[in-house]
C-alpha cells in the first residue's frame, strides 16, 4: 500500500525552527518529485515546496523562500522540511504529497498525500 | 505570480449535476488537477491533467480542457470542498485556487 507518514509538528515560538519528516512506503521514493502543502486553520491549500526525484532541483512559494528548505533522503526513504524563522502565519497542517509521473520534474499532480503533521507557531 | 479563481460554493440536489469552474490566464494551456477534501482528512487527487481519473474515482467525475470539473449524479458523500491545481512555469511554483465548497441539499 503506497503510504505517506509525516511527523516533527509542534507548538514552536515565533522565529523558531522545526523540522517535518515525511516517510514514504509502498513506492519506488527515489523515482518521484514530491511536494510539500500547508493548509492555515479553516483557510484553503497553499503549495510550499517541491524537489524532483534526483534531488537535483528544487522550489519555493515566494511565502517560504529563504526560510523553508526541502530535501529528501532516497536511502530511507524520507522527505524533509527544515522550516526557520517561524511566523504565527506559518501555522497549519502541513501535508506531504507524492507527484502522480515517474522522473517527472515537478509539474504534475499530487496522487498520495499523508494525513499531515500540524505547526502552531505561538509565544 | 499566478492567480486561479474558484467560485466560493457550489449547491446542487442528490441526482443532478455539479459544475464547478477554475479561472486564470490561459488556463487552458495548463494542465489542470482537481481535488476533493472533506472535513479533517487529507486531499484526494480526483482529476488529472485535465480530464485523467484516478483509480477508483468514479465514472461520475469528468473533466474539460476548459478548466471545468463535472460532478454527476451527485450524492450525498460527494459534499467536500473541490480545489484545482496547476504548475505555473513562468515562476516555477505551484499554485491552488481557493477552493469551492459542494453542498448537496
Amino acid at each position: 500500500e503506497l503510504q505517506l507518514l509525516e511527523s516533527g509538528g509542534g507548538v514552536v515560538q515565533p522565529g523558531g525552527s522545526l523540522r517535518l519528516s515525511c516517510a514514504a512506503s509502498g513506492f519506488t521514493f527515489s523515482r518521484y518529485s514530491m511536494s510539500w502543502v500547508r493548509q492555515a486553520p479553516g483557510k484553503g491549500l497553499e503549495w510550499v515546496s517541491a524537489i524532483t526525484g534526483s534531488g537535483g532541483s528544487t522550489y519555493y512559494a515566494d511565502s517560504v523562500k529563504g526560510r523553508f528548505t526541502i530535501s529528501r533522503e532516497d536511502s530511507s526513504n524520507t522527505l524533509y522540511l527544515q522550516i526557520n524563522s517561524l511566523r504565527a502565519e506559518d501555522t497549519a497542517i502541513y501535508y506531504c504529497a507524492k507527484h502522480h509521473y515517474e522522473t517527472s520534474e515537478g509539474a504534475d499532480a499530487f496522487d498520495i498525500w499523508g494525513q499531515g503533521t500540524v505547526v502552531t507557531v505561538s509565544s | 505570480s499566478y492567480v486561479l479563481t474558484q467560485p466560493p460554493s457550489v449547491s446542487v440536489a442528490p441526482g443532478q449535476t455539479a459544475r464547478i469552474t477554475c479561472g486564470g490566464f490561459n488556463v487552458g494551456t495548463k494542465s489542470l488537477h482537481w481535488y476533493q477534501q472533506k472535513p479533517g482528512q487529507a486531499p484526494v487527487l480526483v482529476l488529472y491533467d485535465d480530464t485523467g481519473r484516478p483509480s477508483g474515482i468514479p465514472e461520475r467525475f469528468s473533466g474539460s480542457n476548459s478548466g471545468t470539473l463535472t460532478i454527476s449524479r451527485v450524492e450525498a458523500g460527494d459534499e467536500a470542498d473541490y480545489y484545482c491545481h496547476v504548475w505555473d512555469s513562468a515562476s516555477d511554483q505551484g499554485v491552488f485556487g481557493p477552493g469551492t465548497k459542494v453542498t448537496v441539499l
